[in-house]
């Protein structure tokens, strides 16, 4: 069975840092595209970032880029999110999803609250 | 603001058929699979179409999907209570080098 858990989630001061991380397991991880989806409270989704099976290919969704680094650690299984200079804006629910050949995000964890606030 | 544009909400009696559609451009939709996405309320999305109109193991085939030219549509047929939930269209957006999704619609069973 497929299974995505997230953590690193948490409060966090406007220009702070935080730093996700998603354990994988049922699958063979480095085989895999793996991305980061998020959504604001009360807000649609919106995709944040993807990286390759073997971490050398990377895309950013616009208003992340140059703040947020997504990597992975196949040997752990692990994926992960690096944010930094969190805005208030960041604040949402982050999901990390395994991609598909296709394209799409086949497999959804749970997600982990960021909260950016003073 | 989403490229890909979905009726904020649609809704039908029980037993009923709703449609949504997905409207995008020939730089996502229009040269890329549209998937399909379902989320109850309080969960995490779900995986309902993917490839324009496949469904994954355990999804009902109440549940289909098309796409036409730069246009994707979810049907759902024998409307139930339990697809009371947001529904989200997605796909990879060539010329922004990103993954997009809709702008979401809410279904709901009178």
């Amino acid at each position: 069975e497929v299974q995505l858990v997230e953590s690193g989630g948490g409060l966090v001061q406007p220009g702070g840092s935080l730093r996700l991380s998603c354990a994988a397991s049922g699958f063979m991880f480095s085989s895999y595209w793996m991305g980061w989806a998020r959504q604001a409270p009360g807000k649609g989704l919106e995709w944040v970032a993807n990286i390759k099976e073997d971490g050398n290919e990377k895309y950013y969704v616009d208003s992340v880029k140059g703040r947020f680094t997504i990597s992975r650690t196949n040997a752990k299984k692990s994926l992960y999110l690096q944010m930094n200079s969190l805005r208030d804006e960041d604040t949402a629910v982050y999901y990390c999803a395994r991609t598909d050949i296709s394209g799409c995000l086949d497999y959804w964890g749970q997600g982990t609250l960021v909260t950016v606030s003073s | 603001q989403s490229v890909l544009t979905q009726p904020p909400s649609v809704s039908a009696a029980p037993g009923q058929k709703v449609t949504i559609s997905c409207s995008g451009s020939s730089s996502n939709i229009g040269n890329n699979y549209a998937s399909w996405y379902q989320q109850l309320p309080g969960t995490a999305p779900k995986l309902l179409i993917y490839e324009n109109n496949k469904r994954p193991s355990g999804i009902p085939d109440r549940f289909s999907g098309s796409k036409s030219g730069t246009s994707a549509t979810l049907a759902i047929t024998g409307l139930q209570t339990g697809d009371e939930a947001d529904y989200y269209c997605g796909t990879w957006h060539g010329s922004l080098s990103a993954y997009v999704f809709g702008t979401g619609t809410k279904v709901t069973v009178l």
